[in-house]
């Protein structure tokens, strides 16, 4: 088991800011860390995967840093869309996620 | 473009069994290197990973639920299947199917099921 530690747990935000998110790994997980997006009441969508890798599809405002414990989320120029749910996972050993971090206006 | 659709019972008695099925549209689960997994979010809280069965048809188990958990898959139908047992309350959640575990992400994900433990 790999707890993930993420932090804020909420972040009040307004469209145009930078927003960065944190996610702290119990031990090293290497590169093995995704990040995604959730809204209410839909599943959760790709939006980083080997840390810093942008999926398919997911706007170039999104990006994904770090290696071995402490990875962050950066949104630059936060949008309407993006109010939302952002959730980590480690999938180094099995699979965890962070507890999440709602970007609230 | 991979489509996943979870079904079954949104009502599930206290110590009887959850069985959900995930039917897989526009790829295959015996698809080289590919895994599919069961996640499930409790209602308000965070994302719990369940299990996977692979491409070989290897499974692979949350510790915290592997006494009660069963993966299985029918690769004549494209669907993979989530037994879990005694259920109690606390196994209320969304269900969700996706593609990915092990040492891979979740990249497509079946829109969740809820399911209720409830007498």
């Amino acid at each position: 088991d790999v707890p993930m530690t993420q932090s804020p747990s909420t972040l009040s935000a307004s469209v145009g800011d930078r927003v960065t998110i944190t996610c702290r790994a119990s031990q090293s997980i290497g590169a093995w860390l995704a990040w995604y997006q959730q809204k209410p009441g839909k599943a959760p969508n790709l939006l980083i995967y080997a840390a810093s890798t942008l999926q398919s599809g997911v706007p170039s405002r999104f990006s994904g840093s770090g290696y071995g414990t402490e990875f962050t989320l950066t949104i630059s120029g936060l949008q309407p869309d993006d109010f939302a749910t952002y959730y980590c996972h480690q999938y180094n050993t099995y699979a965890t996620f962070g507890q999440g971090t709602k970007v609230e206006v | 473009q991979v489509q996943l659709q979870e079904s079954g019972p949104g009502l599930v008695k206290p110590s009887q069994t959850l069985s959900l099925t995930c039917t897989v549209s526009g790829g295959s689960i015996t698809s080289g290197g590919s895994f599919w997994s069961w996640i499930r979010q409790r209602p308000g809280k965070g994302l719990e990973w369940i299990g996977y069965i692979s491409y070989r048809g290897s499974t692979f188990y949350n510790p915290s639920l592997k006494s009660r958990v069963t993966i299985s898959a029918d690769a004549s139908t494209q669907d993979f299947s989530l037994n879990l047992s005694s259920v109690t309350a606390a196994d209320t959640a969304v269900y969700y199917c996706a593609r990915g575990g092990g040492i891979n992400w979740f990249d497509y994900w079946g829109q969740g099921t809820l399911v209720t433990v409830s007498s």
